[in-house]
């Protein structure tokens, strides 16, 4: 099986900050990654797919890159609808699995 | 709009089944995978299950493997999870999800709100 770990687990940033968040996978997943935000009491949403190809209605402020074992999603300009938490998800294999989160909390 | 809209959860003793559905809405059933993703409250994401357009390629993770069984009908635009020898680790909020592929591509562009199992004495 494929592990995904994500960093930092939680983030403190304020409205208009650059925020960077790192997945980690261990084994070579070439670029079968996406990442979703996930609000209190909601389901998950997916934001991005193939490590950087952004989900239709997604705000362009969201940019995912990486191949291989390394991935980062950034949010540009953080507004006060972004915090929340997010997951990456691997699907290189018919095991797909998840990241544990980060937290992006206001600072 | 897709809409997707999960039933069937409920308080049930380690040992027995439970069967969990998923009405689907707003987009054509028949061409696209369905999974079933579960997440403890507060916690990470599991996918659990998932289903090509066809029933041609069924996949379970490992942890429920022989236990579960998933299944669809086109007819009802329904997605069903039938659990079998519920576990304590099986408690957790049950969500269905769309995937963005006809196959099992593994990547969920609309989820339901989840149905919560519990599976406690």
């Amino acid at each position: 099986d494929i592990q995904m770990t994500q960093s930092p687990s939680t983030l403190s940033a304020s409205v208009g900050d650059r925020v960077t968040i790192t997945c980690r996978a261990s084994h070579s997943i070439s670029s079968l990654l996406a990442w979703y935000q996930q609000k209190p009491g909601k389901a998950p949403n997916l934001l991005i797919f193939k490590a950087s190809r952004l989900e239709i209605g997604v705000p362009s402020r969201f940019s995912g890159s990486g191949s291989g074992t390394e991935f980062t999603l950034t949010i540009s300009s953080l507004q006060p609808d972004d915090f929340a938490t997010y997951f990456c998800q691997q699907y290189n294999t018919h095991s797909p699995s998840f990241g544990g989160g980060t937290k992006v909390e206001i600072k | 709009e897709v809409q997707l809209v999960e039933s069937g959860g409920a308080l049930v003793q380690p040992g027995r089944s439970l069967r969990l559905s998923c009405a689907a809405s707003g987009f054509s059933f028949d061409d696209y995978a369905m999974h079933w993703v579960r997440q403890v409250p507060g916690k990470g994401l599991e996918w659990v299950s998932g289903i090509s357009w066809n029933s041609g390629d069924i996949t379970y993770a490992d942890s429920v493997k022989g236990r579960f069984t998933i299944s669809r009908d086109s007819a009802k635009n329904s997605l069903y999870l039938e659990m079998n020898s519920l576990r304590a680790e099986d408690t957790a909020l049950y969500y269905c999800a769309k995937d963005i592929k006809g196959f099992n591509g593994y990547v969920f562009n609309s989820w339901g709100q989840g149905t919560l199992v519990t599976v406690s004495s």
